[in-house]
Order: structure tokens, then sequence, then C-alpha cells
């Protein structure tokens, strides 16, 4: 149990392009979810918190107009990368929190973008 | 502020012996403390957390780790390394903000040689 997918697994784009990930929980509810970044041979870094039904929010240093979140239902919530750059290539790792626990979180797979 | 550190960027052991990775951590109030492992070009798996009773945290794949309030440290371990344990390891607290977000020690890769 506890599954947390997303797709694509992988993708090339060109610059200027926009890219759409999708993060979503398999077998269980997740009210919010988590958006990070992570860097070759580096940690986690937290991009959003995307909440079921209302707007994400965003750490500082995110730019919000360049990583759109959207979390429309309680098993689905995507980013969307506008007009990406070659900077935005980056491994993209969401994770779910199972509705009414405050205590793990579940991750999905990762998502490669290389942007071109 | 909170923060988790990971002291050692690299720990090398020989397969069969003894491994640690060593984590401390600062937190305001009682911590939730988790450790994660990812593999290259993987999401993280979660192996154990401590959230309240035992010191010792019995995990996934044989792990355990050891919550020292007094020296503020929650290592992970274990009592014999396999080769396939090398990996990137992640230790995590929960932030005090109640939202469920975590804050990850930078990571330590373990390197278990036959």
């Amino acid at each position: 149990g506890a599954v947390v997918s997303q797709h694509p697994s992988w993708v090339i784009c060109k610059s200027g392009t926009s890219v759409k990930i999708e993060c979503r929980s398999l077998d269980f509810q997740a009210t919010t979810m988590f958006w990070y970044r992570q860097f070759p041979k580096q940690s986690l870094m937290l991009m959003a918190t995307s909440n079921e039904g209302s707007k994400a929010t965003y750490e500082q240093g995110v730019e919000k107009d360049k990583f759109l979140i959207n979390h429309a239902s309680l098993t689905l919530s995507t980013l969307t990368v506008t007009s990406a750059h070659p900077e935005d290539s980056s491994f993209y790792i969401c994770s779910a929190l199972m509705t009414g626990q405050l205590y793990e979180q579940y991750f999905g797979p990762g998502t490669r973008l290389t942007v071109t | 502020a909170q923060s988790v550190a990971q002291p050692e960027d690299q720990v090398n052991v020989a397969e069969g012996n003894p491994l640690t990775v060593k984590c401390t951590y600062s937190v305001s109030g009682n911590p939730y403390l988790f450790w994660y492992v990812q593999y290259p070009n993987r999401g993280l798996q979660f192996l154990l957390k401590y959230i309240t009773g035992d010191n010792l945290v019995k995990g996934s794949y044989g792990f355990e780790a050891e919550f020292n309030k007094s020296q503020t440290s929650f290592h992970l371990k274990k009592p014999s390394a396999l080769v396939s344990d090398s990996a990137l390891y992640f230790c995590a607290v929960r932030h005090s903000s109640n939202t469920g977000k975590l804050i990850f020690g930078q990571g330590t890769t373990l390197q278990v040689k036959p």
C-alpha cells in the first residue's frame, strides 16, 4: 500500500516549451502533496506544498509563475514547468501525505527533466 | 531554526561489517525523525521513523536507528552491511509548522565494498 506514481519518469523538452509532471497517490487519498527538486548528489529542495482544492504554498525563492502547481483531486497533483530553460533541468520528486496523517510522506519515483 | 546535519558525505564499509550513518538534529519541541534511502535515479524509500516510545527503532531491510535526546542524534545502523545497501541516505525531521513538511539533511553516500 501507499504507492505514489509520477509520470513521466523522464522527459526531454526544448527551451521555451512547457512540461507537465503528474503525481498520483494510487491507493490512498492525499490532501497534501509536496514537490521537491534535486540536483545531482545533493539533498532534496522543497519547492512547494500542494493542498487539494486550494493554492499551493511556495517556498522562498521559488517562482510560482514558472512552476505551476495544481491539486485538483485527492489523488492527483501536477507540476507544470512553464517556458522551460536549461537551468530547469533537474530531478523532480513528489511526495504525498495520507489524509489525516502528519507523520509519513510517501515518495514518488521521480521525474528526470532535461531541457535542451 | 530547525535543522538536520549529516556530517559525513560518504561512509565506506566492507561487506559484513557493521555500518553507522550519522545524523544530528536541532528542533524545538519533540522531534519526529525519519530515515530514507535513495537509489540512483529513484525516489526516496522510507526506512524507519521515530515518533515516540523506545529509543531504538527497527526498520526495513535490517536497519535500525537509535534516538538519543541528550546528544540530539538519530544515527542509522545495521549490524552487517550488504553490497546492495550502497545508496544515498537521508535523515529528516518533521517541520514544527505541523504541515507535514520535512527538513532533510544533506545526505550521506554509503559505499559497501565486497
